[in-house]
This record gives C-alpha cells, sequence and structure tokens, in this order.
C-alpha cells in the first residue's frame, strides 16, 4: 500500500502546549498537504508544501518536509481546545497523476 | 456560496441495493475524487477524474461506478457488489497547476451510508 503513516495516532495535550505530527511517506512525491477533520465532517485544508520547500508557515502551524527521509512534521503552538480533530497529511506521488493518497491520520485532544 | 455540495447527509440502504451518492461542486475545479473513510481511519481513494467524460479507478473502486458528464457533477453509485458499503463518503475537488498538478483539495461535508 502507499498509504502514509502518521504518528503519533492519537496524541493528548494541555491547552496552550505544542503539538507535533509526524508523516512518512514511501516513495518520492509532488508536494504534501495537511488537513484537519473535526469528527463526522469534511476535511478542512491547512497548509500545501512543495517538495522544493523544506519550511512553511500558517499562523501557529509549522511544517516541514524533509524529502531525504521521506517524512513531513505539522506543529502546532499554543494549542487551544478549538484545535482538537483528526490531522491527515496527503500527498501526490511523482508520477502519479493527480492521485492523493492520504496517511492514517493522527487524533489529536487538546484538553483545558 | 462557493463550494461543493454532497446529499444525502444520511442514506440508509438495503441489501442488494444500489444507491447514488451526489457531489456538485461550484467552484470551477478541473478534477473531482471521491474518498471512502472508516471509523477512526484514514481515507481511500475510490474514483477520481480530472476532466469530464473520462474518470480512473483509485485504489478501492470494486462495487462502485461513477460517471462526469458535466464539469459541476461527479456522482457516485454504490452497487449491490460493494459487499460492506457502510462508511462515510467524502467528496472533493481541485483546480490543476500550469503542469496539470492538483492544487489544494477541498472537500464536501460527507454523506453517511449505513446498510440495513
Amino acid at each position: 500500500s502507499q498509504q502514509g503513516e502518521e504518528d503519533p495516532q492519537a496524541l493528548s495535550i494541555q491547552e496552550g502546549e505544542n503539538a507535533t505530527m509526524n508523516c512518512s511517506y514511501k516513495t518520492s512525491i509532488n508536494n504534501l498537504q495537511w488537513y484537519r477533520q473535526n469528527s463526522g465532517r469534511g476535511l478542512v485544508h491547512l497548509i500545501l508544501i512543495r517538495s522544493n520547500e523544506r519550511e512553511k508557515h500558517s499562523g501557529r502551524l509549522r511544517v516541514t518536509l524533509d524529502t531525504s527521509k521521506k517524512s513531513s512534521s505539522l506543529l502546532i503552538t499554543a494549542s487551544r481546545a478549538a484545535d482538537t480533530a483528526s490531522y491527515f497529511c496527503a500527498y501526490i506521488l511523482t508520477g502519479g497523476g493527480n492521485k492523493l493518497t492520504f496517511g492514517t491520520g493522527t487524533q489529536l485532544k487538546v484538553e483545558l | 456560496d462557493g463550494g461543493i455540495t454532497q446529499s444525502p447527509k444520511y442514506l440508509f440502504r438495503k441489501e442488494g441495493q444500489n444507491v447514488t451518492l451526489s457531489c456538485e461542486q461550484n467552484l470551477n475545479h478541473d478534477a473531482m475524487y471521491w474518498y471512502r473513510q472508516d471509523p477512526g481511519q484514514g481515507l481511500r481513494l475510490i474514483y477520481y477524474s480530472q476532466i469530464v467524460n473520462d474518470f480512473q479507478k483509485g485504489d478501492i473502486a470494486e462495487g462502485y461506478s461513477v460517471s462526469r458528464e458535466k464539469k459541476e457533477s461527479f456522482p457516485l453509485t454504490v452497487t449491490s457488489a460493494q459487499k460492506n458499503p457502510t462508511a462515510f463518503y467524502l467528496c472533493a475537488s481541485s483546480s490543476l497547476t500550469g503542469t496539470l498538478h492538483i492544487d489544494t483539495i477541498y472537500f464536501g461535508e460527507g454523506s453517511w451510508l449505513t446498510v440495513v
């Protein structure tokens, strides 16, 4: 399977702490995206990082990409209870057309 | 409002029946996708389409069929051949860049299908 792996599968932190989620994939990619999903809802796009980029920021989000290690990380700083959700990485394999493959997801719970 | 509309939100199917899930987008996107999500799991690609009247199988196409007669619409039919159809179904769309790579993907709110 080309499905990526994310770790941890579940993460529970206190409000104000930072949350880090990791995504690994198996072959070369064109770009990698991170999405958020609240329970029973659709996915919301957070950030896209291209294969020639190493780091990208958006508000409290910081994404890194290490193509040599075939991995990416999502850092949420100063977490809030409203950040509680599942987070997924998604990527397009080089030569894979436009088939977007999703990772297995990390369930984040931010407690007050 | 621009976006992706999926309907119905909840659908119950009797065994042996075909059902069709609707997906409409008014974002003028070329590419459209259908994903299946099982509880606590990631998303698995069923079918995708990059242009009208053309579509490709994803990783779990068996028991499903699609059509793309209009740019805005990409309905998914869950046939009786799909043995375990109870799941959350998500439709998505994306524009294509100049190099025909997809950009950000936008999702609908999903449809819950339950077999009774």
